[in-house]
């Protein structure tokens, strides 16, 4: 099983719907959670970290984590094309960050 | 600030050359790190260092070397460059390490050997 693991996608919303992007990790003693933002050949960006179980808002983004099924994902509301992009998940344990594959998001006006 | 910059933005090897990748921050960060992202993966932790003098290896050293004499600076060296190590390098770095702290992140080096 790979430690952090993201469905490629592509994942095609309309604008204006709800993105929903997942992320399960291996190890259950990771302890920080974090979503960058990877635009076509662009270097990442943080958009949302999280490090205790529950929901944390940001604006049109939302990260929820649960621990005991080691699952973290990532809302987008009201989607904008500018939203299209790839979404990294890295997750942390042990002083070590892992990062999943990402999840490329498109979203159609 | 400049944050943190990168040179160059794309370069050619053959194979068995060497080459260093420059990454400079102007932000004072403790932090510096390189990492390499292959196309369509995640990114891959290839050095990092907690300060100047130190650094440490992450999950994916081998065939690199790195060298932290300066607070602003972390060039990587690719002594004998082969095919695996054609992708795309980040430098980052962060005030405090990940965990607590935003990576910042510069902007790549595109790197091909043939």
């Amino acid at each position: 099983q790979k430690e952090v693991e993201q469905n490629s996608g592509p994942l095609s919303v309309p604008e204006g719907a709800i993105a929903s992007l997942n992320c399960t990790y291996s190890d259950r003693g990771s302890q920080s959670f974090f979503w960058y933002r990877q635009y076509s050949g662009k270097s990442p960006e943080l958009i949302m970290s999280i490090y205790s179980n529950g929901d944390k808002e940001d604006g049109r983004f939302t990260a929820q984590l649960n621990k005991a099924s080691q699952y973290v994902s990532l809302l987008i509301r009201d989607s904008q094309p500018s939203d299209s992009a790839t979404y990294l998940c890295a997750v942390v344990l042990n002083n070590d960050m892992r990062f999943g594959a990402g999840t490329r998001l498109t979203v159609k006006p | 600030n400049a944050g943190v910059t990168q040179t160059p933005k794309f370069r050619i090897l053959k194979i068995g050359q060497s080459m260093t990748l420059q990454c400079a921050q102007d932000m004072n960060h403790n932090y510096m790190y390189w990492y390499r992202q292959d196309p369509g993966m995640g990114l891959k932790l290839i050095y990092y260092s907690v300060g100047a003098g130190i650094t440490d290896k992450g999950e994916v050293p081998n065939g690199y070397n790195v060298s932290r004499s300066t607070t602003e600076d972390f060039p990587l060296r690719l002594e004998l460059a082969a095919p695996s190590q054609t992708s795309v390098y980040f430098c980052a770095s962060s005030l405090t390490r990940w965990g607590t702290d935003t990576q910042y992140f510069g902007p790549g080096t595109r790197l091909t050997v043939l």
